[in-house]
Parts: structure tokens; sequence; C-alpha cells
């Protein structure tokens, strides 16, 4: 069965340096999701990705935050200058098609930032 | 998104059957009913979706109330693999289709441990 995969599984970075935190989405899909998870909290949406710009962000996605469909496969979030909160679990999704026929979204395994 | 309510936490035996709540008494005409479980260190996992009518598939049922301002998610003979945060999520149609607001706003769940 298809499945979302993140790398790393873990990222260990100073305050200040910039992370890349990189996703494989299902083949097919054309929707992209990132998510973050506080150790501890809820499951937050960050930022929506679609047909190559953002269709909806949150208000924790300010400047520091982007992505990046480089290539036909790739997805990334980057943090410029990461700060201490910023540790958490970062989740990767992605949906095969519009809501009206697709409801469900898939997240991969996560990569745990620990900003130090 | 309208707001659910769910127990912090519930515990089943293996092999017998869970019935896991979630009241949502707000829960407008347009809002589809989503469940989602989070398995210990991975990332969410769609389990099942309704509107108005009971529904089943392989992992599990959903029996919505007539008014719908209730729901529960019916896991038939529990595994040890099932202990997870169980998430009753209200997602609005409404917008489906301008590729905004597909977001899911996730809340702190069920916590469902299964005893062996």
């Amino acid at each position: 069965e298809p499945e979302v995969t993140q790398t790393p599984s873990h990222q260990v970075t100073q305050m200040g340096q910039e992370v890349i935190l990189r996703c494989v989405p299902i083949s097919n899909h054309l929707y992209f999701y990132w998510y973050r998870q506080i150790l501890g909290q809820k499951v937050e949406f960050l930022v929506s990705f679609y047909n190559n710009e953002i269709s909806e962000k949150s208000e924790i996605f300010d400047d520091q935050f982007s992505v990046e469909r480089p290539d036909g496969s790739n997805f990334t979030l980057k943090i410029r200058s990461t700060k201490l909160e910023d540790s958490a679990m970062y989740f990767c999704a992605s949906k095969r098609a519009p809501e009206t026929l697709s409801y469900e979204q898939y997240f991969g395994p996560g990569t745990r930032l620990t900003v130090t | 998104d309208a707001k659910t309510t769910q127990p912090n936490s519930m515990e089943s035996n293996e092999e017998e059957p869970v019935h896991l709540p979630c009241n949502h008494s707000t829960i407008s005409g347009t809002d589809y009913i989503h469940w989602y479980r989070q398995l210990p260190s991975q990332g969410p996992e769609y389990v099942i979706h309704g509107l108005t009518s009971n529904v089943n598939n392989r992992m599990a049922s959903l029996a919505i109330a007539e008014d719908r301002k209730s729901s529960t998610l019916i896991l038939h003979r529990a595994t040890l693999r099932d202990a997870a945060v169980y998430y009753c999520i209200l997602r609005d149609r409404k917008n489906w289709g301008m590729n905004r607001d597909d977001k899911i706003i996730f809340g702190k769940g069920t916590r469902l441990h299964i005893l062996p």
C-alpha cells in the first residue's frame, strides 16, 4: 500500500539554524499539508499546498517558514532560523483529490525536530 | 468548524467491542463527522466518516444519532494494536472544492487503552 514518507526521522539543530524537513507524498496525490505536534499537545495545521502554491496557512506559519515542491516527488518544509519553541513532531500529509471527491488525508510518520 | 466533546480516556478489554462517544451539539447541516486515530509515535490515520446514515468499513463502524448531535465510533473487536488516540472531527463541506478550508482541526481526542 502506498504511503507518505518523511526524512529524517529525527533532526537535532541549534537555535538560529535553518532546517529542511523532507516529505515524499503518495505519487498520484495533488494536495499537500504540513502539521505539527508539540509534545503532549494537539496536532496543529501549518499549511496546505496545491498547484504549486500555498492554499491556506495558519498563524503559526510565519515568515520563518516556507514550503516548496522542488520536483515531482518531494515536498519540503523549511524553517529559516529555528527557535526553541519550534521543537515538535512535524507531519506531512497528502490527499488525492478535492474534498468533494476525496476526504482522506494520508499522514507520514513524522520528523521529530529538537532545537537546542 | 464546530466543536466536539470526547472523553479524555477509555479502557477496554482485548477482543471486546469498544464504543467511543462524541458529542457535537452545535453541528450544522453541512458538517461531516470524521474520525481519525493516532497510534503511538505515528501520524494520524483516517478511520471513517459520515453525514447522516450509519457507516461501516473494514476498520470500524460509525453510528450517528438521528438528530446528529452525537455519534459513536464502534470497534467491533479491539486488539492491542487499536490502542491509540481517537479524534472526532467535524468538517464543513461548505467551502469544499475551492482548495481552501480542507485542513483538519484536531482536538485532544480520546486515549483508548486496550487491556490484554
